[in-house]
């Protein structure tokens, strides 16, 4: 299977904040990667999909970049509703495999 | 508006069996691949098993391989997974998920609010 790391496990942010969370999968998976956001006792709630491309709905501040095996996603300015849990998730492969998870908290 | 209700969760012991169902609605379910992803209690998410629209491909999880069955009745706009020879790690909230179009790759647009599948004796 493809091993997704994400990094960090956890950090520590403030309003207003810019925040960058990375994603490598352990071999290349072209842009295949979706990212997810989830605040507890919820389901995910898809973000980004094909690495950079917006779903819709989403608020501009999130973005992501990347291909090949390394993976990022950016929240430009942080809002109090972005506190969450951020998965990525590869879909290259037909068995999928997700991001152990970074879990974003207020400082 | 796209809904997707799982139903069948519970406590069952360590070798027993379980069904879950997930009920659609608000979209076209036979166009559509459909999903099976749990996360255990307080751990990420992980994908459980896949089933294309028509039945025709079905994919598991190496954890599942063997002892689980994806199937759906387009009739009945319902996905099901059969479980069985429950094991204890198999304790998770279970999610359907419907795929969306993702420029070829599977994303998971829509989910569920989870049942929860607890094995213990």
């Amino acid at each position: 299977d493809i091993q997704m790391t994400q990094s960090p496990s956890s950090l520590s942010a403030s309003v207003g904040d810019r925040v960058t969370i990375t994603c490598r999968a352990s071999q290349s998976i072209s842009s295949y990667l979706n990212w997810y956001q989830q605040k507890p006792g919820k389901a995910p709630k898809l973000l980004i999909y094909a690495a950079s491309s917006l779903q819709s709905g989403v608020p501009s501040r999130f973005s992501g970049s990347g291909s090949g095996t390394d993976f990022t996603l950016t929240i430009s300015s942080l809002q109090p509703e972005d506190f969450a849990t951020y998965y990525c998730q590869q879909s290259y492969s037909t068995s999928i495999t997700f991001g152990q998870g970074t879990r974003l908290e207020i400082k | 508006e796209v809904q997707l209700v799982e139903s069948g969760g519970g406590l069952v012991q360590p070798g027993g069996s379980l069904r879950l169902s997930c009920a659609a609605s608000g979209f076209t379910f036979s166009s559509y691949s459909m999903n099976w992803v749990r996360q255990a209690p307080g751990k990420g998410l992980e994908w459980v098993s896949y089933i294309s629209s028509s039945s025709s491909t079905i994919y598991y999880a190496d954890s599942v391989k063997g002892r689980f069955t994806i199937s759906r009745d387009n009739a009945k706009n319902s996905l099901y997974l059969q479980m069985n020879s429950l094991r204890a790690e198999d304790t998770a909230v279970y999610y359907c998920a419907r795929e969306g179009y993702c420029s070829g790759g599977s994303c998971f647009v829509y989910w569920g609010q989870g049942t929860l599948v607890t094995v213990s004796s």
